[in-house]
């Protein structure tokens, strides 16, 4: 089954302790991209990567860190989380090449840092 | 600038009666492609309904259609017989030819009355 995969669905942590949230598709997709989502605010992009060691700042990449070391997978790395960054986080991915490519969406990962 | 305008924070709707959500985009480029996505409350990220910026025809999926008025820059969701569940969050997004990323906008709250 094509799907992206994100873990962990929930999170609670504490601020300044080291985070990975993983993300994973089975799809071979070029594009993969992360977006927090907060009330109001809509979904804002935090990293994408159009390959394998490509990736570009999003609107909101400040406390972020990203990888893209394989084609399948996309991890989001917060390397001192601060209680701002108390968010629904999603990942996902699409095929690079046509506007008509639809990105497909993790099930996402609730963060609360304390 | 803002690429995808939708101007509608919230909006109600009568069960069984049609509703339109409005989306605005912004761009120069000649080949894009406009997506609708749902979030119910669950969370998950839910692919509706796809227009290419070529398309003659105006897109349709079940109850969902989209109104596409090139030369105005909208792309408006058009969801006939409202049910219940289609209380949710909605997003529209384009992606550009040009640069291949995905932008979204900021998404309207609907709830369907009984």
């Amino acid at each position: 089954e094509a799907q992206v995969t994100q873990n962990p669905r929930y999170l609670i942590t504490v601020t300044g302790k080291k985070l990975t949230v993983t993300c994973s598709q089975n799809m071979n997709h070029e594009y993969m991209s992360w977006y927090r989502q907060d009330p109001g605010l809509g979904l804002r992009q935090i990293y994408y990567s159009m390959n394998v060691e490509v990736t570009d700042k999003g609107d909101v990449p400040e406390g972020y860190k990203v990888s893209r070391k394989e084609k399948r997978n996309f991890p989001l790395i917060l390397e001192s989380p601060s209680p701002n960054q108390t968010s629904l986080y999603f990942c996902a991915s699409s095929a690079k090449q046509g506007v008509n490519e639809k990105l497909f969406f993790g099930s996402g990962t609730q963060l609360s840092v304390l | 600038a803002q690429k995808i305008t939708q101007t509608q924070p919230g909006m109600f709707v009568q069960e069984k009666e049609a509703v339109t959500l409005d989306c605005t985009y912004d761009t120069s480029d000649p080949s894009y492609g406009l997506f609708w996505y749902k979030q119910p409350s669950s969370g998950e990220m839910i692919f509706l309904i796809y227009q290419g910026s070529y398309d003659q025809q105006n897109a349709t999926e079940g109850r969902y259609s989209l109104n596409f008025q090139k030369a105005r820059k909208s792309a408006n969701l058009v969801i006939s017989a409202s049910q219940l569940g289609d209380s949710a969050m909605y997003f529209c997004a384009m992606r550009e030819r040009n640069g291949q990323n995905f932008v979204f906008g900021p998404g309207t709250r609907l709830s369907v009355l009984p």
